[in-house]
């Protein structure tokens, strides 16, 4: 099955900087890789994803790439603020019936003021 | 606006016990999931559930059972729980032509 390997588990940034996480996966028949933030005591939500026909996906200070020929996927978070402090997970999966996420084990993102 | 609802935030089961866990959504997904969360090892998928009585292990099926009876409803059920599942457990909805993941509030079990 599919494995998603996630870095690092933790990243501290100091306000404005810029962030970066990064994760691997192993099945490459997968073809969709999302993002998810998770604040403290909230539900995962979908920030940005990107789909295995596109390299590069940008949304406002958040972007994501994508190598397949490498099988690895990152974040990047530009000018981070107080309330990207989270847990960030990505994952992987297969688009079609009885698609599943395959995530990563999580990155906490600290932006310090 | 997607809504995945569980039925309860937080419980506290006696090891031995029969737990029930239940996650409605309300957009007509076809899947569905039940995840469990837990420091430093992220969401790992227990069972899910691309129809209505179907149901697929996923990596971490045992001690676990699920039901899914209606398309909106999908039960995890811990046959008899073990400390060792004190957890939060995540549930989440997805149509298989979007593929993203609509995640429940979960449900913080403690098993004592």
């Amino acid at each position: 099955g599919e494995n998603v390997e996630q870095h690092p588990s933790t990243l501290s940034v100091q306000e404005g900087d810029s962030a970066v996480i990064k994760c691997t996966y192993s099945d490459s028949a997968s073809n969709y890789f999302p993002w998810y933030k998770q604040e403290l005591g909230k539900r995962p939500q979908l920030i940005i994803d990107i789909r295995s026909n596109v390299g590069e996906k940008k949304d406002q200070r958040i972007a994501v790439t994508l190598n397949k020929t490498a099988k690895h996927f990152s974040l990047h978070i530009t000018e981070t603020q107080p309330e990207d402090s989270a847990v960030y997970f990505c994952a992987a999966s297969k688009t079609g019936t009885a698609s599943k996420l395959t995530f990563g084990t999580g990155t906490r993102l600290q932006v310090t003021l | 606006d997607v809504k995945v609802t569980q039925s309860s935030r937080y419980l506290v089961k006696r090891t031995g016990e029969k737990v029930f866990l239940e996650c409605v959504q309300d957009m007509d997904h076809e899947n569905m999931f039940w995840y469990r969360q837990d420091p430093g090892l992220g969401l790992r998928l227990i069972y899910f559930s691309y129809d209505v009585k179907m149901k697929e292990k996923g990596d971490i099926p045992e001690g676990y059972s699920v039901s899914r009876e209606k398309k909106e409803r999908f039960s995890l059920i811990l046959e008899s729980a073990s400390t060792n599942q004190t957890s939060m457990y995540l549930c989440a909805s997805s149509s298989p032509g979007q593929a993203e993941a609509f995640f429940g509030q979960g449900t913080r079990l403690t098993v004592v």
